[in-house]
């Protein structure tokens, strides 16, 4: 049973560029959040998509959009972007009504 | 507002001892619930352990268990008999329950345990 699949594992960006990151939940699952985590931070909620639409945002601007399809699967995408975006960026799936999150490994973006 | 507060940035541990990482939590909610996620180098967060608000055991999973303090609003984790693959990040974790509570994740600032053999 597949986890979360996270790709690309590693991003290398220019500032003012835009990136899309993706995200494919495990099997079963319906929702998926997304979360940046600074270098040695806690991860901080981005937004989280629920039958395609963004059901809650955290404090992020509207450089951060992001996308469910009807696979359930996401992406993320920051446009012009800041050289403070560089952080690992992780996709977590759940299914509604249920505690338990499934974490991919991240994409780690740096922004030079 | 909900906050995770961990104010140990590191920690040692001797192999096959046990180690109690701290974990306190502000919130105004009746119903959440709390998590302990391990991050190894590689990344990605590993789910351990979770406690709901109005459990009224302290939750066990392995080698791991929850030490919750509701009064307190602590929810130390214990890890007994360390591992040397116990080396990682820990991060407490909170979430609110209830009609319209989407399930996002407030995260504290994570402790690092290193195992020592």
């Amino acid at each position: 049973d597949a986890g979360v699949t996270q790709s690309p594992t590693h991003l290398i960006k220019t500032r003012g560029q835009q990136v899309t990151l993706r995200c494919s939940p495990k099997s079963g699952h319906d929702t998926v959040s997304w979360y940046q985590q600074a270098l040695g931070q806690g991860p901080q909620f981005i937004f989280q998509y629920y039958e395609e639409e963004e059901r809650q945002r955290g404090n992020f601007p509207d450089r951060f959009s992001g996308h469910q399809f009807p696979n359930y699967s996401s992406e993320l995408n920051v446009n012009a972007l800041l050289l403070g975006d560089s952080a690992l960026y992780l996709c977590a799936s759940s299914q509604a009504g249920s505690y338990g999150y499934t974490f991919g490994s991240g994409t780690r973006l740096t922004v030079v | 507002a909900q906050k995770i507060t961990q104010t140990q940035p590191g920690m040692f541990v001797q192999e096959k001892e046990a180690v109690t990482l701290d974990c306190t939590y502000d919130t105004s909610d009746q119903s959440y619930g709390l998590f302990w996620y391990k991050q190894p180098s590689s990344g990605e967060m590993i789910f351990l352990i979770y406690q709901g608000s109005y459990d009224e055991q302290n939750a066990t999973e392995g080698r791991y268990s929850l030490n919750f303090q509701k009064a307190r609003k602590s929810a130390n984790l214990v890890i007994s008999a360390s591992q040397l693959g116990d080396s990682a990040m820990y991060f407490c974790a909170m979430r609110r329950w209830g009609s319209g509570n989407t399930g996002k994740l407030i995260f504290g600032q994570g402790t690092t345990l290193q195992v020592k053999p």
